[in-house]
């Protein structure tokens, strides 16, 4: 596609169920980001793929949180036994290395 | 560690009047550059990027910002702002070997009528 597609677009879930976000990146975009966006926050980095090296995982707040990326492609953020402080926006982005990021328009996560 | 400061978390100025956003940044080389906008409910949208060269940048919507290695800085610019201006302004900054993007905590600017 054209841009950074993100899904689902709103995501309610129970508390203590896991949860899978995808995000597809621009095609021949080598770096991927997750962010995560509260309420009138800033962007809280979570990890970062790029290219085949070793992804950026010192961002995820728990070892609840895990993300795939395959083939270099479209990757997926997981949260297993979601709390209610996992409520956000989840933003994915993806680049050509070193250059200017595109946005996905998020993933709204809300936790009950 | 590499590290992006916005020191200002909300700024309000008059429809018309200039407006400054500071960004401030830690690290070694000169990084990559960039200031986002992310309006009401809208998703992230670039407004200018430094890579090198010239070291005043022109950006969309008539935004400018001009880096100064001496001060690790890389303020934003407009010489008259409109209402639709009003938004969270985010610095970023693409860092190391591997660029990773490092933000600021973002500045929200009201523009008053």
């Amino acid at each position: 596609g054209a841009g950074v597609s993100q899904s689902p677009s709103n995501k309610v879930t129970e508390k203590g169920k896991d949860v899978e976000l995808r995000c597809d990146p621009i095609s021949g975009h080598t770096a991927l980001y997750w962010y995560r966006q509260s309420l009138g926050q800033g962007l809280e980095f979570l990890i970062y793929f790029q290219g085949n090296s070793a992804p950026d995982k010192s961002g995820l707040p728990s070892d609840r949180f895990s993300a795939e990326r395959t083939g270099g492609s479209v990757s997926t953020l997981t949260i297993q036994r979601t709390q209610q402080e996992d409520s956000a926006v989840y933003l994915c982005a993806s680049s050509l290395w070193g250059d200017k990021a595109f946005f996905g328009q998020g993933t709204r996560l809300t936790v009950v | 560690a590499q590290s992006v400061t916005q020191p200002d978390i909300h700024i309000t100025v008059s429809e018309g009047a200039s407006l400054e956003l500071r960004c401030n940044y830690s690290y070694g080389a000169t990084p990559y550059l960039f200031w986002y906008v992310q309006s009401p409910g809208q998703g992230l949208q670039l407004l200018l990027k430094y890579f090198s060269g010239d070291t005043l940048v022109q950006g969309i919507k008539g935004f400018e910002a001009e880096f100064k290695r001496s001060q690790s800085s890389f303020n934003l610019r407009k010489p008259s702002v409109h209402w639709s201006d009003a938004a969270e302004y985010f610095c970023a900054v693409g860092a190391g070997n591997n660029r990773k993007l490092i933000w600021g905590l973002g500045t929200s600017l009201a523009v008053n009528p």
